[in-house]
């Protein structure tokens, strides 16, 4: 199974600042379409995880452009080019090219400083 | 709008059962395939199970193999978790999502439902 680790774990950020969260996975997340499978989750406190990034970098419907995913094969970065309040909760990677299983990072958490 | 709607968790003593079930509305489900999730308190997202479009795949985590059955009903739009042999280690919201396979990520979750596992 893919193990993907997260760093860093807790993250303090200075409303407008920018932030920039590591997911590394086991195994190279390349698919031979050039896809990378890999994908980035918000869960706000008290809701429900929320779908950000899918494929390494494809926004979903809705999620603000201050939001962005990068890297390739086995290195990925989520970056909020300035944070805002409402950005608070835990981001999740989580492969998806190999599934099931369906494996996610530990988890970081962003917070207001 | 779709939606995912997760119902019958509750408290359950060590060794007993219970059925989750979950609602969807404003997509064709019996086009994609579905998984459970869950999320122990304080604690990150583990995958529990898998069924396929058909229910002609399941698979499911090595921590409630044996003891957790998936399945689904599309007439009824539904989709269920049979938990049995629970221990206090399966306590932790429960989450339904839709798989998309285009993009191969998991969107939307409902919002879920809380399982107990105490004496």
């Amino acid at each position: 199974d893919i193990v993907m680790t997260q760093s860093p774990l807790s993250l303090p950020v200075t409303p407008g600042e920018p932030a920039s969260i590591s997911c590394r996975s086991s195994q190279s997340l390349l698919h031979s379409n050039g896809y990378n499978y890999l994908t980035w989750y918000l869960q706000k406190p008290g809701q429900s995880p929320q779908l950000l990034i899918s494929l390494g970098s494809d926004r979903a419907s809705g999620v603000p452009d201050r939001f962005s995913g990068s890297g390739s094969g086995t290195d990925f970065t989520l970056k909020i080019s300035r944070v805002e309040a409402e950005d608070v909760g835990v981001f999740y990677c989580m492969q998806a090219l190999q599934t099931p299983p369906y494996s996610f990072g530990q988890g970081t958490k962003l917070e207001i400083k | 709008e779709v939606q995912l709607v997760e119902s019958g968790g509750g408290l359950v003593k060590p060794g007993g059962s219970l059925r989750l079930s979950c609602a969807a509305s404003g997509f064709t489900f019996s086009i994609y395939s579905m998984i459970w999730v869950r999320q122990a308190p304080g604690k990150g997202l583990e995958w529990v199970s898998f069924i396929s479009s058909s229910s002609s795949y399941i698979s499911y985590a090595d921590s409630v193999k044996g003891r957790f059955t998936i399945s689904r009903d599309n007439a009824k739009k539904s989709l269920y978790l049979q938990m049995s042999s629970l221990r206090a280690e399966d306590t932790a919201v429960y989450y339904c999502a839709r798989v998309d396979s285009v993009l191969s990520s998991i969107d939307p979750w409902g919002q879920g439902t809380l399982v107990t596992v105490s004496s």
